[in-house]
C-alpha cells in the first residue's frame, strides 16, 4: 500500500515564526499536493507539484511557497505564519498511468494540524 | 473553475437505515467522480468512484450514481453501521487537470445505534 507520512501531527507556533510542513511518499507517485482542510469548506488545493523541483500553484497559495528536491518529499512552507493559517493541512500522493491501474487516485497522509498563537 | 456542492453538511441516521448524500459539479468536461471517507485523526481515503461513460456502480452496501445531464452525483450508503461514521467528501477531477480534484466541503455522517 501507498504510504503517505507527515511528519508533524501538531504544532504549535507563534505569528510571525517560519514554519516547514514535511510529507514523504513510498511508491514512487510523481504528483503530490498540499491541500488545507476546514469546517465547512472541504479540501482546498495550496500547491501541487507534478515532478522534482517542478511546482504550481493552487487555489489557496498566498501566504504559503513549497519544495520539492527530491521525487518522494514535498515540503510546505509557511514564511511568516499568521493566526488565520491555523488549520488542518493535508499531504496527497498520486501516480500516473491507466484509470485502472488507479490513477487519479489521491492517497492522503494522516493531517498536520497547526496551531498558529 | 470547477466548483462542487455537497449536501447535507451533517446528516445523522439510525444504524441499519440508509444515508444518501448529494453533489453537484459545474463544468460539463468533467469525466471522474471519487468519494472519500475520512475517519477520526486519519486522513481521507478513496471508498468509491466512477466515471463519466457508467451511470452506477456499487461496492457491497455503498453505491455512486451518476446523472451527467443534470450534473449531480450521490453515495448511497445501505444497512449503516456504526463504522460508516466518518466525514465523507466528493469530488470532481478538474479540466486544468494534471490530475487535480475539485472537492466539496464534505459531510458529517453520524450513525447511531
Amino acid at each position: 500500500d501507498v504510504k503517505v507520512t507527515q511528519s508533524s501531527r501538531y504544532l504549535v507556533k507563534r505569528t510571525g515564526e517560519k514554519v516547514f510542513l514535511e510529507c514523504v511518499q513510498d511508491m514512487d507517485h510523481e504528483n503530490m499536493f498540499w491541500y488545507r482542510q476546514d469546517p465547512g469548506l472541504g479540501l482546498r488545493l495550496i500547491y501541487f507539484s507534478y515532478d522534482v523541483k517542478m511546482k504550481e500553484k493552487g487555489d489557496i497559495p498566498e501566504g504559503y511557497s513549497v519544495s520539492r528536491e527530491k521525487k518522494e518529499r514535498f515540503s510546505l512552507i509557511l514564511e511568516s505564519a499568521s493566526t488565520n493559517q491555523t488549520s488542518m493541512y493535508l499531504c496527497a500522493s498520486q501516480g500516473l498511468g491507466t484509470f485502472s491501474s488507479g490513477a487519479n487516485v489521491l492517497t492522503f497522509g494522516a493531517g498536520s494540524r497547526l496551531t498558529v498563537l | 473553475g470547477e466548483n462542487v456542492e455537497q449536501h447535507p453538511s451533517t446528516l445523522s441516521v439510525q444504524e441499519g437505515d440508509s444515508a444518501v448524500i448529494k453533489c453537484t459539479y459545474s463544468d460539463s468536461a468533467s469525466n471522474y467522480f471519487p468519494w472519500y471517507k475520512q475517519e477520526l485523526g486519519k486522513g481521507p481515503q478513496l471508498i468509491i468512484d466512477i466515471r463519466s461513460n457508467v451511470g452506477e456502480k456499487k461496492d457491497q452496501r455503498i453505491a455512486v450514481t451518476l446523472n451527467k445531464t443534470a450534473k449531480h452525483f450521490s453515495l448511497h450508503i445501505t444497512e449503516t453501521q456504526p463504522e460508516d461514521s466518518a466525514v465523507y467528501f466528493c469530488a470532481a477531477l478538474r479540466r486544468d487537470s494534471w490530475g487535480k480534484l475539485q472537492f466539496g466541503a464534505g459531510t458529517q455522517v453520524v450513525v447511531t445505534p
